[in-house]
């Protein structure tokens, strides 16, 4: 089946303590992006690469880290968390994000304490 | 910059039309349109890409002017089950890597009663 797998789909976590949003598609799409997600703010880019290596600033980069050494994994890293990053993340992948839509994950609900 | 969705919000009854708007204040790539379900992931319904486009997708179509500055997404004869909220979604400009770059309106809340 063609899909987007995040893990883990739901984490609370500590103040500091880095974490890694794992993020994996079969379809061997090219493109691959993060948003997060917050009440009255809508879906909001963090990171997005077009390619292995290839990767580019959304809206929201700040405090958030990722890499593309693979075609099919896109994780996010988040080196100290602190609590305004808790929110609701989403990965998501495109064959050509500009004429192709994209597939999300099912999300991954972080809460930093 | 996001690109401004209206209404913010629509109430209907089964069986009533809806159109959601989405304008930018410069000429898109693209624009795609996607529909959220509370507690799941955005779906994706559709992209334009070309001014003067229309395109349907069963009874949910869209249109993006030949300015390609606005597009709407039309809902006829709604069901229980068109209700979510619906993003647009426009593509960065011209060039380098900025095509990956989809940035989304704040979204349209649509609920559909009996």
């Amino acid at each position: 089946e063609a899909q987007v797998t995040q893990n883990p789909r739901y984490l609370i976590t500590v103040t500091g303590k880095k974490l890694t949003v794992t993020c994996s598609q079969n379809m061997n799409h090219e493109y691959m992006s993060w948003y997060r997600q917050d009440p009255g703010l809508g879906l909001r880019q963090i990171y997005y690469s077009m390619n292995v290596e290839v990767t580019d600033k959304g809206d929201v980069p700040e405090g958030y880290k990722v890499s593309r050494k693979e075609k099919r994994n896109f994780p996010l890293i988040l080196e100290s968390p602190s609590p305004n990053q808790t929110s609701l993340y989403f990965c998501a992948s495109s064959l050509a994000a500009p004429n192709y839509g994209y597939t999300f994950g099912s999300g991954t609900r972080l809460t930093v304490v | 910059q996001q690109p401004v969705q209206s209404p913010q919000a629509v109430i209907l009854r089964e069986g009533e039309d809806a159109v959601i708007n989405c304008s930018s204040s410069k000429a898109l790539y693209s624009v795609h349109w996607y529909r959220q379900k509370h507690g799941e992931a955005p779906v994706f319904l559709m992209i334009l890409l070309k001014g003067g486009e229309q395109k349907g997708h069963e009874k949910i179509s869209a249109s993006f002017n030949e300015k390609k500055q606005q597009s709407s997404l039309y809902l006829t004869a709604s069901q229980l089950s068109y209700s979510g909220t619906y993003f647009c979604g426009k593509v960065g400009g011209a060039g380098g890597t900025s095509y990956g770059k989809l940035t989304f309106g704040q979204g349209t809340i649509l609920t559909v009663h009996p």
